[in-house]
């Protein structure tokens, strides 16, 4: 599985957007990018995945560029809720099961 | 769905001590997962089954841990003997595949363990 960059911190006001960024340059084209986020003290929590086109939940949305070199998770209005390290991984949805994550991006959400 | 349960929550016991871990995945669940979880080495992958069956086990550190699956609905992980450096958060997690992509993981909240 390609590896991902994230910054290791941010900062977001509580009702802005968060906006995450995670490169991953060498990801192949059978591979989908994943968000998990985990909230103190809890496992990791599932956010959203996608390949290529741009993918809208009830949680998130993903936008991933063009040559899907890099990606940015957008928490559209932000709780203090959703402090949170949030990780990014590509894996292909058809290979080896595991989930490999890194440091990921400790989000803080500041009233 | 109560969601992946976890007992014990918290587990403290000294060095040389046997430590059982359990699980009891989402039921419908086919792959269940261990991760162990400390400030040092981030979150990792230690073992994961399929249909009950040990699949990848390349991040048990050593010899003193071990898994197993007997049924669908349950699963142990075991440090024998337990040192120190064992302390850490544990985490079990399942998911289901469904035709031929593999859906996201579910987490339980984790055995925080600590041998002193």
């Amino acid at each position: 599985d390609a590896k991902t960059t994230q910054p290791p911190s941010m900062d977001c006001a509580e009702g802005r957007a968060a906006n995450l960024p995670c490169n991953h340059s060498t990801i192949s084209g059978n591979e989908y990018v994943y968000w998990y986020r985990q909230i103190h003290s809890q496992g990791p929590q599932y956010i959203i995945h996608g390949l290529k086109n741009n993918e809208t939940n009830e949680m998130a949305s993903l936008i991933i560029t063009e040559d899907r070199k890099s990606s940015t998770l957008i928490l559209p209005h932000a709780t203090l809720r959703d402090t949170a390290v949030y990780y990014c991984i590509v894996r292909t949805p058809r290979g080896a099961q595991k989930l490999v994550f890194g440091q990921g991006t400790r989000l803080t959400i500041n009233p | 769905d109560a969601g992946v349960i976890q007992s014990p929550r918290h587990e403290v016991t000294e060095m040389g001590q046997e430590v059982t871990l359990r699980c009891k995945p989402i039921s419908g669940h086919d792959y269940l997962f261990w991760y162990r979880q400390t400030m040092m080495r981030g979150l990792e992958l230690l073992i994961y089954f399929n249909n009950n069956v040990p699949i990848d086990d390349s991040g048990m550190p050593e010899d003193r841990f071990s898994a197993k699956m007997p049924n669908a609905s349950f699963s142990t992980l075991k440090i024998q003997p337990s040192e120190p450096r064992d302390s850490a958060v544990y985490f079990c997690a399942s998911s289901f595949r469904s035709g031929s992509s593999y859906n996201e993981q579910f987490f339980g909240p984790g055995t925080r363990l600590t041998v002193l």
